[in-house]
């Protein structure tokens, strides 16, 4: 069965740190991957999507995801977050095409807080 | 264009009784999903319709759980009778035929006390 795994269940940084949120999929075949986001109060929006091509993805807001297919890894990263990026960020995965709809496979979900 | 719409937003009922969750799919868009998330826990997967077909069901946790979506519009989420661990925020996604991923509904908190 499909899974996925996001390492750290919560992350405090300071403004102007890197971000680096871990996400770890197991499936042995072709996926299409998400980053979802969830700013408080606001509802579930996607960040960025990988579906094929270049693996480094690029989203909004100034983040990014790498793809790395050996490692069955989908690492979301941004240089240097901001107060705003203070959310809880879900890592997806989906790997089952039928009639255009697909099925997707959510993580546990990473809190985010950005000390100001 | 008007997004996913889920009413009522929130939702306090007592064990045993019943509860209808609601959700307004983006006009035009066949796939419409059902997830929950309990108590922080990941977002699960509940059910998928293709327009007013049920094409996945494995996630649904219990015959307790009905889904319609007559006419291939919106689409209804009962649970009855409620029990207390069906706690949670139930969240509604739809997508068109091009999975260029999910656009989601604000979300229904079920509280059963």
């Amino acid at each position: 069965a499909q899974s996925v795994s996001q390492h750290n269940h919560h992350v405090i940084l300071s403004e102007a740190a890197s971000l680096e949120l871990g996400c770890n999929y197991s499936y042995g075949g072709t996926v299409n991957l998400f980053w979802y986001v969830q700013y408080p109060g606001q509802h579930l929006q996607l960040l960025l999507k990988y579906f094929s091509g270049d693996p480094l993805v690029k989203g909004i807001k100034g983040f990014e995801a790498e793809f790395i297919k050996s490692k069955f890894s989908f690492n979301l990263r941004k240089p240097s977050v901001q107060w705003s990026d203070t959310a809880e960020y879900f890592c997806a995965v989906n790997a089952r095409p039928d009639t255009g709809g697909f099925k997707t496979i959510f993580g546990a979900g990473t809190r985010l807080f950005v000390k100001a | 264009e008007a997004g996913v719409t889920q009413f009522p937003s929130h939702s306090v009922i007592e064990k045993g009784q019943t509860v209808t969750l609601r959700c307004d799919p983006i006009s035009g868009h066949d796939n419409l999903y059902w997830y929950r998330r309990v108590m922080g826990k990941e977002i699960k997967f509940l059910l998928h319709f293709v327009k007013e077909s049920k094409q996945d069901e494995s996630g649904m946790p219990n015959n307790r759980f009905l889904a319609e979506r007559t006419g291939g519009t919106y689409s209804t989420l009962k649970v009855q009778p409620a029990e207390l661990e069906d706690s949670g925020v139930y969240f509604c996604a739809s997508s068109g035929r091009q999975a260029v991923g999910y656009t989601f509904g604000s979300g229904t908190r079920l509280t059963v006390v």
